[in-house]
C-alpha cells in the first residue's frame, strides 16, 4: 500500500480483555516497530522486527504484551489481560532496509486504546 | 542510554513569525538526531535528520535544524510559519542502531 496502516483506529476493551492490533507496513519493507505513545509523552520502543525474526522485545512492558510478524510482513501486537495502564496510543512504523539508524521510518497513525 | 528533553510543552506563534523549538539531547558518542511532526489523526512524518557533516541541515516544509555539540542541542527552526505548521513536533535521539529514544513532544499553535 501507499503507507503504513494501522487497525482498529480506535479500541476500547474493558480491563481484563485481550486486545490485538494490526499493522501493515509498507510492502516490500524489511523493517517493523512498535512504539507506545502515553498521552502527554513521545513515542516508547517496543519491539522491533527484521522480517519475520524478533530481533528486539526489550520495550515490552510486561509479559501480556505480545508481538509477531510471521510471514515477514503484517504484524500483530497483541496484549492479554488488559490494565487501565496499556492505554495509550500504539505506533506501528516500517522501514525499508535493515534499520541501521539512518533510515527514515514510516509510521501509521496508530491505534489509540483505551481501557475502562 | 541516549534521551532527549524538549523544554517547551507549548509555543504559540504569529502566522508569518519565526519558530524555533529546542532539543537537548543525552548521548556519549555523535547521535543520529531527528525531528519529526505528527498533525491530529496522522502519523509521524519525518521533517530532517542529522548524521554527520555539515551541522545546519534543510529539511521538507521549509524547516531547517543545527547541531551544536558543545551544547548538546538540535533545534529546529522555520522563518516564516504558515497555519498549517500547526502540529506537534518531536525530536528523537539514536545511537545508530534501530532504535529511537523520543522526547515529550512541544506543541505548536499558529494564531491568525
Amino acid at each position: 500500500g501507499a503507507g503504513v496502516s494501522q487497525s482498529p483506529r480506535y479500541k476500547v476493551a474493558k480491563r481484563g480483555q485481550d486486545v490485538a492490533l494490526r499493522c501493515d507496513p509498507i510492502s516490500g519493507h524489511v523493517s517493523l516497530f512498535w512504539y507506545q505513545q502515553a498521552l502527554g509523552q513521545g513515542p516508547e520502543f517496543l519491539t522491533y522486527f527484521q522480517n519475520e525474526a524478533q530481533l528486539d522485545k526489550s520495550g515490552l512492558p510486561s509479559d501480556r504484551f505480545f508481538a509477531e510478524r510471521p510471514e515477514g510482513s503484517v504484524s500483530t501486537l497483541k496484549i492479554q489481560r488488559t490494565q487501565q495502564e496499556d492505554s495509550a496510543v500504539y505506533l506501528c512504523a516500517s522501514s525499508l532496509g535493515w534499520a541501521a539508524g539512518n533510515e527514515k521510518l514510516f509510521f501509521g497513525s496508530g491505534t489509540q486504546l483505551s481501557v475502562l | 542510554a541516549q534521551s532527549v528533553t524538549q523544554p517547551d510543552i507549548h509555543i504559540t506563534v504569529s502566522e508569518g513569525a519565526s519558530l524555533e523549538l529546542r532539543c537537548n539531547y543525552s548521548y556519549g558518542a555523535t547521535p543520529y538526531l531527528f525531528w519529526y511532526v505528527q498533525s491530529p489523526g496522522q502519523g509521524l512524518q519525518l521533517l530532517l535528520k542529522y548524521f554527520s557533516g555539515d551541522t545546519l541541515v534543510q529539511g521538507i516544509k521549509g524547516f531547517e535544524a543545527e547541531f551544536k555539540r558543545s551544547q548538546s542541542s538540535f533545534n529546529l527552526r522555520k522563518p516564516s510559519v504558515h497555519w498549517s505548521d500547526a502540529a506537534e513536533y518531536f525530536c528523537a535521539v539514536g545511537a545508530g542502531d534501530y532504535k529511537l529514544s523520543f522526547g515529550a513532544g512541544t506543541t505548536v499553535t499558529v494564531r491568525a
